[in-house]
């Protein structure tokens, strides 16, 4: 059975533009949600999306939104990249919504770096 | 606010001996997950146990949970080189959260 994927793995860009991060989750899981990883701040949760509804949000700024599609399949964007969003994003996968009890799997992570 | 924290910051022990870290919180939480990341990598999932439960074991880990102190603990017994990764313990309140994690070294 495949695991979480996300891509791309890594990615650079500049202050101010936008970026798009894809996730697929394990086959079966509906519940996708989405974390923050930096040096300074630890790992954070962003949001979690369960059959295409934002079920849980995390403390971050609206340029953090995320979406999912009906084959479970999550994106995550960052609008107006700010120096300070460098950072290791991790997607994550579920059967049902992570907050049931339900073992959530990650994947490998997305490298932002923004310049 | 940082909801969770672990300690030791960072753990280094020879192999075969056993690790232990800990892992308190401030939220009332549904269950308590611990997982380990090698650098730079995702994190893999070790063990969940459930708020109604006190310990669990899965091969060479052992996990305890204290909600009265709104503490966890993980136990890795007879280390292995291949044990070297950070650890993190991951509970939900009205999200998830994370601790600070632990860097365990084993040294061969």
């Amino acid at each position: 059975k495949a695991g979480v994927t996300q891509t791309p793995r890594y990615l650079i860009k500049t202050r101010g533009q936008q970026v798009t991060l894809s996730c697929s989750p394990i086959s079966g899981h509906r519940s996708v949600s989405w974390y923050q990883q930096t040096p300074g701040q630890g790992l954070q949760f962003l949001f979690e999306y369960f059959s295409e509804t934002q079920r849980n949000k995390g403390n971050f700024p609206g340029r953090f939104s995320g979406r999912q599609f009906s084959n479970s399949r999550s994106e995550m964007n960052v609008s107006t990249l700010e120096l300070g969003d460098s950072a290791l994003y991790l997607c994550a996968s579920s059967l049902s919504t992570g907050f049931s009890g339900n073992t959530i799997y990650f994947g490998e992570g997305s490298w932002l770096t923004v310049v | 606010s940082q909801q969770g924290e672990e300690d030791p910051q960072a753990l280094s022990i020879q192999e075969g001996e056993n690790a232990t870290m800990n892992c308190s919180y401030k939220t009332s939480i549904n269950n308590l997950q611990w997982y380990r990341q090698n650098s730079g990598r995702g994190l893999v999932h070790l063990i969940l146990i459930r708020s109604n439960e006190r310990e669990k074991h899965s091969g060479r880990l052992r996990v305890t949970l204290d909600t009265s102190k709104k503490s966890s603990s993980l136990l890795i017994t007879a280390s292995r080189a291949a044990d070297t990764a950070s650890y993190f313990c991951c509970f939900t309140g009205n999200q998830f959260y994370f601790g600070t994690g632990t860097s365990l070294t084993v040294i061969p």
